[in-house]
């Protein structure tokens, strides 16, 4: 099955050591998205590429990167992770980036930090 | 600002109606997309209404009123299955997602 896949899907990290989340998908859809979930919040839209074109929205902070190395897949690096970004992190993928094209998300990584 | 609004919790009984209301102001809109969200799982989409009316979908009809900027999500014949978190969320102009918090539907026997 068509499917997007995120690993690992639970994270432990310390504070200030750097983490990495992954992302693949097997829908061939050209837009990447990844977002920041907290219990009982709106996902927050971190980065997004349309094909390679990167897109940051304006206030991710600095200390999260991303890297989509081909179409495939994606990855999150989270360079010096702190107690408040402790969250679920979704990866989501859609066909294009207007009208009814709707997203599809992954199981998404929860990540403790500790 | 950009600002969608839904209620945090309802609470509905086994078999019955309820109707999830969300209202927003964003700058532009190209569609609104309502997704489920079980606890501790990713969010699944339910239904996309980009022209105003009602679309049905089984037991589940959205309806959008762009004058008005305002959708509800209408769940038939609850079954305890649909206790998740109801999300909505606008497209607008640069086509970006804004994002509701959610309502936390309790189902109860």
């Amino acid at each position: 099955d068509a499917m997007v896949i995120q690993n690992p899907r639970y994270q432990v990290t310390q504070f200030g050591k750097p983490v990495t989340l992954s992302c693949s998908q097997t829908l061939n859809h050209n837009v990447m998205y990844w977002y920041q979930q907290k219990s009982s919040q709106a996902p927050k839209l971190l980065f997004h590429y349309y094909d390679k074109d990167f897109n940051n929205e304006a206030d991710t902070p600095d200390n999260f990167q991303s890297r989509r190395p081909n179409t495939s897949f994606c990855f999150l690096d989270i360079r010096s992770p702190g107690l408040g970004d402790a969250a679920m992190y979704l990866c989501a993928t859609s066909r294009d980036s207007g009208g009814a094209n709707e997203q599809f998300f992954g199981p998404g990584t929860r990540l403790t930090v500790l | 600002g950009q600002n969608i609004d839904q209620p945090t919790e309802m609470t509905a009984t086994e078999g019955a109606i309820v109707q999830i209301n969300c209202t927003y102001q964003t700058s532009g809109f190209n569609g609104l997309f309502w997704y489920q969200q079980h606890a501790g799982e990713a969010p699944t989409f339910l239904s996309y209404n980009v022209l105003d009316g009602l679309e049905e979908k089984g037991r589940f009809s959205s309806f959008l009123s762009r004058s008005k900027g305002y959708s509800y999500l209408l769940l038939k014949e609850l079954q305890m299955k649909d206790s998740a978190s109801y999300l909505c969320a606008v497209m607008d102009s640069n086509y970006q997602l804004i994002w509701g918090a959610g309502t936390k539907l309790i189902i109860k026997p």
